[in-house]
């Protein structure tokens, strides 16, 4: 089974710190995404990478960074969290276009 | 933009029901759709995906079908459960679109009452 994992369930941080959500995927996909969910918005990609060292961005990257320095991980940076950043963040793999992502289970961060 | 949007938000009922779950697309370039699930606390599970190529896919106790001409998705679950309880999400690609980016609509819960 394809795993994605995310390395923090839960998370609360102050407004104004730095905070990395990471996400390790260990089926060698190509590309890598990072979403928020939010409730009544769906998914909304952030961030992808199609590649090592690349990255795109996605529909709402305002406020966020993305770091791809290994083909299994992807990181998302919040360079200043701000209250408006309180959301799930999900992270997704897939091999190829036009294919299935799979997803991790998610990070639920409130930033305070 | 373009976007992938739901017709109905929840959805209500009976256990041993068949469910209809509803989406409309907007993209006409759109080429690759999936049926998400996701329970309370965990990350989108894959349930089914379907190309324009096709109108019906069936996997089990689900069934997808697409309507290009009027640019609709259903997803249809037979004999539904309580295990079936949860968010769907519909997902579209385009051919336009580069490296597996997904696009999803807002969600429809499926509560199933036993």
């Amino acid at each position: 089974d394809v795993k994605v994992t995310q390395s923090s369930r839960y998370l609360v941080k102050r407004t104004g710190e730095k905070v990395f959500l990471e996400c390790v995927q260990d089926m060698d996909h190509e590309n890598m995404f990072w979403y928020r969910q939010d409730p009544g918005l769906g998914l909304r990609l952030i961030y992808f990478s199609y590649d090592v060292k690349m990255k795109e961005k996605g529909d709402i990257p305002e406020g966020y960074s993305v770091s791809r320095e290994k083909k299994e991980r992807f990181s998302l940076i919040l360079e200043s969290a701000s209250t408006n950043q309180t959301s799930m963040y999900l992270c997704a793999s897939s091999p190829l276009m036009n294919t299935e992502a799979f997803f991790g289970q998610g990070t639920r961060l409130t930033v305070v | 933009g373009e976007s992938v949007g739901l017709h109905l938000p929840t959805l209500s009922v009976q256990e041993g029901d068949n469910s209809i779950i509803n989406c409309a697309y907007s993209n006409s370039a759109s080429d690759y759709f999936i049926w998400y699930k996701q329970e309370s606390g965990k990350g989108p599970q894959f349930i089914i995906d379907i190309r324009s190529n096709m109108d019906k896919r069936q996997g089990q106790r689900v069934t997808v079908l697409l309507n290009k001409t009027v640019k609709h998705l259903s997803l249809q679950i037979a004999a539904t459960q309580p295990g079936d309880s949860a968010v769907y999400f519909c997902a579209e690609n385009s051919k336009g679109t580069s490296y597996g980016k997904l696009t999803f609509g807002q969600g429809t819960i499926l509560t199933v009452h036993p």
